[in-house]
């Protein structure tokens, strides 16, 4: 079991680019989360995902980033135009159900934006 | 809205010794999970230990220990016989029972000296 994959490990983007974040869940988890660590902060949850459904976006931001779990495939983070605020550490988490408690996370994608 | 808080932002300890983590949280709810994640330079999030509210029993695994008080919300951890390989931020965590989104304190940076 390759656990949490998230790709690319690094990213760098120029402002108003836009930015693609890719997490695989665990074999057998249906359920993906993403969370944002900005520099010497904790983890702040953005979203929850089932397959095909959003099941809760409150700590989205509003504008400019939306997410994404296809029936075939692995969760989509995007960001676009981006600005320099939005860079930070993106971690996404899986688990089989949403109640567990607890869930693995993969390594994070660091996004720097230029 | 739960709260968590890391009122240690820095700790260090020699090689060998016991240090303790603090951890506190705000919450209404009686049924709840709380956790310590270590992220070492990899950045890595890993689980280092779990407890469930409506257990009296401090949760152990090898040489990390809780301190659990639930009337006092308070949940520290302990690290007997700290190891260089422990070296890492450390966060706290609190997840509702029914809730499926993890809530994360601040951080504790943990060194251990030779």
């Amino acid at each position: 079991n390759a656990g949490v994959m998230q790709n690319p490990r690094h990213l760098v983007r120029r402002r108003g680019q836009e930015a693609r974040l890719r997490c695989s869940p665990m074999k057998g988890h249906s359920h993906v989360y993403w969370y944002r660590q900005l520099p010497e902060e904790g983890l702040k949850f953005m979203v929850y995902l089932q397959k095909e459904n959003i099941i809760d976006e409150s700590g989205m931001p509003k504008e400019r980033f939306s997410a994404e779990f296809p029936k075939e495939g692995p969760s989509i983070l995007r960001i676009q135009q981006v600005v320099r605020g939005d860079s930070a550490a993106y971690f996404c988490a899986s688990s089989p159900s949403g109640t567990e408690d607890g869930y693995t996370f993969g390594s994070g994608t660091r996004l720097t934006v230029v | 809205a739960q709260t968590v808080t890391q009122s240690q932002p820095e700790m260090s300890v020699q090689e060998a010794e016991t240090v303790t983590l603090s951890c506190t949280y705000d919450t209404s709810e009686s049924n709840y999970y709380l956790f310590w994640y270590k992220q070492p330079p990899s950045r890595q999030m890993i689980l280092v230990i779990r407890q469930e509210a409506y257990k009296q029993q401090n949760a152990t695994e090898n040489r990390f220990s809780v301190n659990f008080q639930k009337a006092a919300k308070s949940f520290s951890l302990k690290i007997s016989d700290s190891q260089l390989g422990d070296t890492a931020m450390y966060f706290c965590a609190f997840k509702e029972t029914s809730g499926s989104r993890l809530t994360f304190g601040e951080g504790t940076q943990l060194t251990v000296n030779p």
